[in-house]
């Protein structure tokens, strides 16, 4: 059974860097599969943040609220995944998920589906 | 990027069938995924490709897609459906982006 766990400080400051770890259990992190990150402020929705693949390949929201300031990474040695947010605001303060990115095809459309997510973890973004 | 538009929320009475919609360019050419989420947990996938469904998700879900909408309908809702949806799906834009819908709030009555 794949398992997912964030881990990493509930509290950063203003302007300082977010650094959020995501381990994977039950499944190797180079089985083929992106691996993602997503976001839920306060009484809002979810917003895809950013996902890597085993190689390192990675896609990011470009929307300006993110855009510029992620960075996700890989540790295939450690089935780890990182997500790095600089220059935090309030406005980043969230419930960060990670979660395992699948895909298939049928019917001649390609799907994609976040299939094994992490319980989350809150972040605020307070002095 | 692309964007995924529900309606903010529905109502349905115990038993009844209901159908929360997603709409957007990207769905012209990916399928998209739902997911369920109640209050303090984390999202749970309920429909992914054409119609699948995960492993422990009841056959009272089921999706379709037509155009640039998606559905998810829920037939016989039960009290323990009542959630927040989402649906996702690829960014239309060629990059391996993500893009989630605004969510709809179902209320079974």
């Amino acid at each position: 059974q794949v398992q997912l766990q964030e881990s990493g400080p509930g509290l950063v400051k203003p302007s300082e860097t977010l650094s959020l770890t995501c381990t994977v259990s039950g499944s190797s992190i180079s089985s083929g599969y992106y691996w993602g990150w997503i976001r839920q402020p306060p009484g809002k929705g979810l917003e895809w943040i950013g996902s890597i693949d085993h190689s390192g390949s990675t896609s990011y929201n470009p929307s300006p609220p993110l855009k510029s300031r992620v960075t996700v990474s890989v540790d295939t040695s450690k089935n780890q995944f990182s997500l790095k947010l600089s220059s935090v605001t309030a406005a980043d303060t969230a419930v960060y998920y990670c979660a395992r990115d699948n895909s298939g095809y049928d019917y001649g459309y390609y799907y994609y589906y976040m299939d094994v997510w992490g319980k989350g973890t809150t972040v605020t973004v307070s002095s | 990027s692309s964007e995924l538009t529900q309606d903010p929320a529905v109502s349905v009475a115990l038993g009844q069938t209901v159908r929360i919609t997603c709409q957007g360019d990207s769905l012209r050419s990916y399928f998209a995924s739902w997911y369920q989420q109640k209050p303090g947990q984390a999202p749970v996938l309920v429909i992914y490709g054409k119609n699948s469904r995960p492993s422990g998700i009841p056959d009272r879900f089921s999706g379709s897609s037509s155009r640039n909408t998606a559905s998810l309908t829920i037939t016989g809702a039960q009290a323990e459906d009542e959630a927040d949806y989402y649906c996702n799906s690829r960014d239309s834009s060629g990059n391996h982006l993500r893009v989630f819908g605004t969510g709809t709030k179902v209320t079974v009555l």
